[in-house]
């Protein structure tokens, strides 16, 4: 099953704007990592973020972490047309003992010029 | 830096053959694995190998085998292909378990 559930599925803004992407998970973790995919490529991780951690920021990302609430928010300021592209958020799941992240479906992010 | 090199990029195969995509990374990370991803979908873990010699399954193991060569090299083998294993396959890397993952450009499988 999927732990991580991004919503929204699907999202479109104007360039310049902001975008904000959600991620749920059910379950107990170490880190949450967010990934951008472009179409036909493949996945490039954007930032890490503990447990432990609240708030992290990497250039225009801010990525935002409740464990009380299971939930994790990813931020992209003032976005460029070359920010379309999907966006995957996984979690490193402490129940399952496998030493490998479990991926959400994703974001699809389209960004007007 | 070709960091997570990925062969064949597209297949075609009719159901029931066989066949090995390979996965080489030249970054020296310990961990790798073989996802895949179907449309509009996630990515789904087939098998990993959390360290060489070792591999494990993931949640979509049936149907395939995979081999850790060496520390570079990790490869993914479909013994009987099935219409329903039609995806696209992405092998990743990392330094260890957990860690920031570095992704092939996947190779885009069909089976006939």
């Amino acid at each position: 099953s999927q732990q991580g559930e991004e919503d929204p599925q699907a999202l479109s803004i104007q360039e310049g704007e902001n975008a904000t992407m959600n991620c749920s998970y059910k379950t107990s973790i170490n880190n949450l990592q967010w990934y951008r995919q472009n179409s036909g490529r493949g996945l490039v991780h954007l930032i890490l973020i503990r447990s432990n951690e609240r708030e992290k920021h990497s250039g225009r990302l801010r990525v935002t972490l409740d464990t009380s609430k299971k939930s994790s928010s990813l931020l992209i300021t003032a976005s460029r047309a070359a920010d379309t592209a999907s966006y995957f958020c996984a979690t490193d799941r402490v129940d399952t003992g496998r030493r490998a992240l479990t991926f959400g479906s994703g974001t699809r992010l389209q960004v007007q010029p | 830096n070709a960091g997570v090199t990925q062969t064949p990029k597209f297949q075609v195969l009719k159901t029931g053959q066989s066949m090995t995509l390979q996965c080489a990374q030249d970054m020296n990370h310990n961990s790798m694995y073989w996802y895949r991803q179907d449309p509009g979908m996630g990515l789904r873990l087939i098998y990993y190998s959390a360290s060489e010699g070792t591999t494990d399954k993931g949640e979509v193991p049936n149907g395939y085998n995979v081999s850790r060569l060496n520390k570079r090299e990790f490869s993914l083998r479909l013994e009987s292909a099935a219409p329903s294993q039609t995806s696209v396959y992405f092998c990743a890397s990392s330094v260890g378990s957990n860690q920031p993952q570095h992704f092939g450009d996947g190779t885009r499988l069909s089976i006939l």
